[in-house]
């Protein structure tokens, strides 16, 4: 079992549609979840950052990490077509400066 | 405003040819790191760092190095270039402080192995 697994798509939604893109993880050790974006042709950027379980909220993104489960979240609400891209599930220990663990990354295509 | 910037953009080489790829950020973080991102692998790590004079092999090191000689730059180095490593790579950093496993992306390097 692959220590981060994330299906890649391609995801395709109507504007407007409510977005759920999962990873799952086998290392407990993990405390710390991020999601990134990747437009086509750029560099990853840092999207969500949650420490530990819980959920966090910034503005249409949800975040939500269940530990017990081993399972972590992003909801988009109200999808754009500026929302069409990569997103990529990234974890890491508790040791400062350690390597994350991506995801291979979920297409997303949102049309208008 | 602090950035990472990554040179060239674009680079095309010949198999068995030495090639560097530059990493240079100025926010003045502690980590650096080397990524290779391929169709259905997703991104590799290859090199990072800790800071000045340290060094460490990530997942798919093979055939790239790395030195550290100050805090801005962490250039990557092709010994001798193969077809395989025909990718996009990324360099990313980060602070080493209360965020510290938040990683910053440079815009990536297009290699293209012939």
């Amino acid at each position: 079992q692959k220590e981060v697994e994330q299906d890649p798509g391609p995801l395709s939604v109507p504007e407007g549609a409510i977005v759920s893109l999962n990873c799952t993880y086998s290392n407990s050790a993990f405390q710390y979840f991020m999601w990134y974006r990747q437009y086509s042709r750029k560099g990853p950027e840092l999207l969500m950052y949650t420490y530990s379980s819980g959920n966090k909220e910034d503005g249409r993104f949800t975040a939500q990490v269940d530990k017990s489960s081993k399972y972590i979240s992003l909801f988009i609400r109200d999808s754009q077509p500026s929302d069409s891209a990569t997103y990529l599930c990234a974890m890491g220990g508790n040791q400062a400066g350690t390597a994350l663990i991506f995801g291979k990354g979920t297409t997303l295509s949102v049309s208008s | 405003d602090a950035e990472i910037t990554q040179s060239p953009r674009h680079k095309i080489t010949e198999t068995g040819r030495q090639v560097t790829l530059a990493c240079h950020q100025t926010w003045n973080h502690n980590n650096m790191f080397w990524y290779r991102q391929d169709l259905g692998h997703g991104l590799r790590l290859i090199h990072y760092s800790y800071g000045v004079q340290d060094t460490n092999k990530g997942e798919v090191s093979d055939g790239y190095s790395v030195s550290r000689s100050n805090t801005e730059d962490l250039p990557l180095t092709l010994e001798s270039a193969a077809s395989s490593q025909t990718s996009v790579y990324f360099c990313a950093s980060s602070p080493g402080t209360d965020r510290r496993e938040t990683q910053y992306f440079g815009p990536g390097t297009r290699l293209l192995v012939l």
